[in-house]
């Protein structure tokens, strides 16, 4: 699987917009791109993923660049909920396991 | 849908004994992972079972070995038990043949302590 960076954290202001950067620059053609969040002390959680066209879920939405070196994971209104650590991942679907960095701990405040 | 059940939730050891972890997949799904979570390593990949079998294993030593059973639930076993393989056990469950998202649904975990 294609390395990730990511920023180590990040804050927020509840009900405002989180934006999480990943950057993935040897991604793969056939390499999507997962998210997970942790929330202290519990599983990972799905967010989301993609290839390479934006996509929108009930939870977040994921925006790739189109040379897919990079994305972003939106929380549209963050909730103090959505404090946890964030995990940005690529791998090839069904074929490989999650290999995790060390995430973005994004701490939203009231 | 119950989701993906660990056992124990805690499991307190001494170096040398051996740990049993247990694990059960949701419902159809034929993929069980495990994760290791030490303090200050992150969330590691240990092993992968599909269909009964061992599919991929990550770098860990062989002390650290697992099964899955005809219903598709596992056991993790780690012999020859370490202080430092003190940690949150993770395990996943995902059924890919089925779905183009290929997520994985964790458990709650096991946090073994080897004193």
């Amino acid at each position: 699987d294609a390395k990730t960076t990511q920023p180590p954290s990040m804050d927020c202001a509840e009900g405002r917009a989180a934006n999480l950067p990943c950057n993935h620059s040897t991604i793969s053609g056939n390499e999507y791109v997962y998210w997970y969040r942790q929330i202290h002390s519990q599983g990972p959680q799905y967010i989301i993923h993609g290839l390479k066209n934006n996509e929108t879920n009930e939870m977040a939405s994921l925006i790739i660049t189109e040379d897919r070196k990079s994305s972003t994971l939106i929380l549209p209104h963050a909730t103090l909920r959505d404090t946890a650590v964030y995990y940005c991942i690529v791998r090839v679907a069904g074929y490989s396991t999650l290999t995790f960095g060390k995430g973005t701990m994004l701490l939203v405040s009231p | 849908e119950a989701g993906v059940t660990q056992s124990p939730t805690h499991l307190i050891k001494t170096r040398g004994q051996q740990a049993t972890l247990r694990c059960s997949p949701i419902s159809g799904h034929t993929s069980v992972y495990w994760y290791q979570q030490a303090l200050g390593l992150g969330l590691q990949f240990l092993l992968w079972y599909d269909e009964g079998e061992e599919r991929n294993r990550g770098n860990f030593p062989p002390r650290f070995s697992g099964r899955q059973f005809p219903n598709y639930s596992s056991e993790l076993n780690v012999n020859a038990l370490e202080l430092e393989d003190s940690a949150l056990y993770l395990c996943a469950s995902s059924d890919f043949r089925q779905t183009s998202v290929d997520e994985q649904f964790f458990g709650p975990g096991t946090r073994l302590t080897v004193l």
